[in-house]
């Protein structure tokens, strides 16, 4: 079964950095592109950022504009694991970040448990 | 940027047909699916390709479209369907997300 672990929450002063992973099981991981979506306290479900699989356009990878320049999503078909690094932080990230599974046309069919960033002062 | 308009709350009686919608500019020409959280839980896939439904999401639920509307129709309401629903698409590589829909039932 698809099982998606995520990793590397937690508390930081704004302006720091801090890396998110994402262990993947049950299915063939370098066949599909990942992505990270992000829920903010009293907010919705915000889209952070994709990865796309490989032999696709060659790992590409996209972002919401209010992180760019800023995160940086990876992949490492070797460990199936997908990763998030996040520099720079501010008050704003704070959310439960999730990773989850493309089923090739941009639509999630499965999510890992989450794991929270709080930046905070 | 492209965006999804969803009602921000529902409430419905059990038993009751809850219907969710989501607008956004020629929805009809791509693709629209549907989440649902529960407070504390991660989302799950209810409804892909407008009206298509995963394996063990139950019948009650069902999607559609018209124009450029998308709609999720709860048929009998039922408790523990209590929760957020969110409306998602694609625009060019971007993911957008409706704001969402907390569905109340009582």
């Amino acid at each position: 079964q698809v099982q998606l672990v995520e990793s590397g929450g937690g508390v930081v002063q704004p302006g720091r950095s801090l890396r998110l992973s994402c262990a993947a099981s049950g299915f063939t991981f370098s066949n599909y592109a990942m992505h990270w979506v992000r829920l903010a306290p009293g907010k919705g479900l915000e889209w952070v950022a994709m990865v796309s699989f490989e032999g696709s356009d060659g790992n590409g990878e996209y972002y919401v504009d209010s992180v760019k320049g800023r995160f940086t999503i990876s992949r490492d078909n070797s460990k199936n694991t997908l990763y998030l690094q996040m520099n720079s932080l501010r008050v704003e990230d704070t959310a439960v970040y999730y990773c989850a599974k493309d089923d090739g046309v941009f639509t999630f069919d499965y999510w890992g448990q989450g794991t929270l960033v709080t930046v905070s002062s | 940027s492209y965006d999804l308009t969803q009602p921000p709350s529902l409430s419905v009686s059990p038993g009751q047909t809850a219907s969710i919608t989501c607008s956004g500019d020629k929805l009809g020409d791509k693709n629209a699916c549907w989440y649902q959280q529960k407070p504390g839980q991660s989302p799950v896939l209810l409804i892909y390709q407008y009206n298509k439904r995963p394996s063990g999401i139950p019948e009650r639920f069902s999607g559609s479209i018209s124009g450029n509307t998308a709609t999720l129709t709860i048929s009998g309401t039922q408790t523990m369907d209590e929760a957020d629903y969110y409306c998602q698409t694609w625009d060019s590589t971007t993911v957008v997300f409706g704001g969402g829909t907390k569905l109340t039932v009582l």
